[in-house]
């Protein structure tokens, strides 16, 4: 059964503490692999996409960087305004999207 | 670049009572948009895929009858959720693929709908 799994579900870090969110994946064939940041009450904003194995995107203190079985989001030096749940999807060749469960991040000031 | 807008952004009815969802792509055109809900705290469950000028697709276990979805042209879909109960409210996003580009969704703000 094609899966996104996203780890850890929770993340406390201090402001300043780098650290990286993971997302892995079983699916038939990627189109593309999506990040997004969604806050409370709002819908997802677009972060990354990414293709291929060994592409990476990087955006202010985001990087996301992908294999064929996974992807990272890492995040250096975060701050408050960081904190956010951070989604995971994942598109087959057929447009079927596949959405995560999500990290929640709490960044500490 | 990419903006969705969904109107309305908050809207509470009365049980049996119908509510119409606009989602808009403000600055491209789309042929296909997503209709999603969430529930607090978990993740997108997709309901149904509209392509513009023809009839949505619906995921399993989603009424077609009692959620109606129609993409008149390649900025607008609506989705009307028809004699709406209790158990339909939930916080619902649509999301926008551009004409030609990328395989990327632009999602809306949402919409909160809650039934009394």
């Amino acid at each position: 059964e094609d899966q996104v799994t996203q780890s850890p579900e929770a993340l406390r870090l201090q402001e300043g503490e780098s650290s990286s969110l993971n997302c892995s994946y079983t699916v038939s064939g990627l189109r593309g692999l999506f990040w997004y940041r969604q806050d409370p009450g709002k819908g997802p904003e677009f972060l990354f996409t990414l293709y291929s194995a060994g592409e990476e995107k990087e955006k202010e203190r985001l990087k996301a960087t992908l294999t064929k079985k996974e992807s990272f989001l890492h995040i250096t030096a975060p701050k408050p305004e960081d904190s956010a749940t951070y989604l995971c999807a994942v598109q087959e060749r057929d447009d079927k999207i596949i959405f995560g469960k999500g990290t929640r991040l709490h960044i500490l000031p | 670049g990419a903006v969705v807008s969904q109107h309305p952004s908050r809207v509470i009815c009365k049980s049996g009572t119908s509510v119409k969802i606009e989602c808009r792509s403000l600055d491209f055109q789309a042929t296909t948009m997503f209709w999603y809900r969430q529930f607090p705290k978990q993740s997108l469950m997709l309901m149904a895929t509209s392509n513009e000028g023809s009839k949505a697709t619906y995921e399993q276990g989603v009424e077609k009858d009692k959620f109606l979805i129609n993409h008149a042209s390649l900025t607008l879909s609506t989705l009307t959720v028809t004699s709406a109960h209790p158990e339909d409210s939930s916080f619902y996003i649509c999301s926008a693929r551009e004409l030609g580009r990328s395989p990327t969704q632009y999602f809306g703000p949402g919409t909160r709908l809650t039934v009394l």
